[in-house]
């Protein structure tokens, strides 16, 4: 499985945006971009998920390079809600794959009132 | 909608003592993943299930580990015997398809092996 780079941690102020960055200069053709957060305490969520083109949901943005080597994640306006570790992922969506993903260690968001 | 249901949501037992946790995922999902987390190696996936059929165990660190999932709305893990190196966070996911879709976690199961 392709790998993935994130810093370990960072901080924002609230009500500010967060761009998250990841590098996956390893990606394969077939891989798509997934993020993941995971809150205190809780579970990790599904956050957004892209191939090539940007992607907006109501949680977050998704911003791909043209070379599909790297990507951010865009939290417009930053909420204490979101502090929560921020999980890259990169999963295959070609025939035979299996769906797993394999979490790295994530980017721990901090943010400050 | 409830959710991934997972229990107990806390277990505190003593080495050398089997542990079972559950799982029922979400109603109509067909993939069905087993995670453990743990401070020094992350999240890590252990086994998952496709229309109720185990499809990779690779991750499952040893023959104390065992997974089962009798139909299509409960699995259990089960560890026996435990040891004090088991003790983690264990989730479970389920997700629609294999391929592709979100995987919707629940709430896991605190383990501690004395």
């Amino acid at each position: 499985d392709a790998k993935t780079t994130q810093p370990n941690s960072m901080e924002s102020n609230e009500e500010e945006p967060v761009h998250l960055p990841c590098n996956h200069s390893t990606i394969s053709g077939t891989d798509y971009i997934h993020w993941y957060r995971q809150l205190p305490s809780q579970g990790p969520e599904y956050v957004i998920h892209g191939l090539t083109s940007n992607v907006n949901n109501r949680m977050a943005s998704l911003a791909i390079a043209e070379d599909r080597k790297s990507s951010t994640l865009i939290l417009h306006r930053a909420t204490l809600r979101d502090a929560a570790v921020y999980y890259c992922i990169l999963r295959g969506h070609g025939s035979g794959n299996t769906g797993k993903l394999i979490f790295g260690q994530g980017t721990t968001l901090q943010v400050k009132p | 909608d409830a959710g991934v249901i997972q229990s107990p949501r806390h277990e505190v037992t003593e080495m050398g003592q089997e542990v079972t946790l559950r799982c029922k995922p979400i109603s109509g999902h067909n993939s069905l993943f087993w995670y453990r987390q743990t401070m020094m190696r992350g999240l890590e996936l252990l086994i998952y299930f496709n229309n109720n059929v185990p499809i990779d165990d690779s991750g499952m660190p040893e023959d104390r580990f065992s997974a089962k999932m009798p139909n299509a709305s409960f699995s259990t893990l089960k560890i026996q015997p435990s040891e004090p190196r088991d003790s983690a966070v264990y989730f479970c996911a389920s997700s629609l398809q294999v391929r592709g879709n979100e995987q919707f976690f629940g709430p896991g199961t605190r383990l501690t092996v004395l």
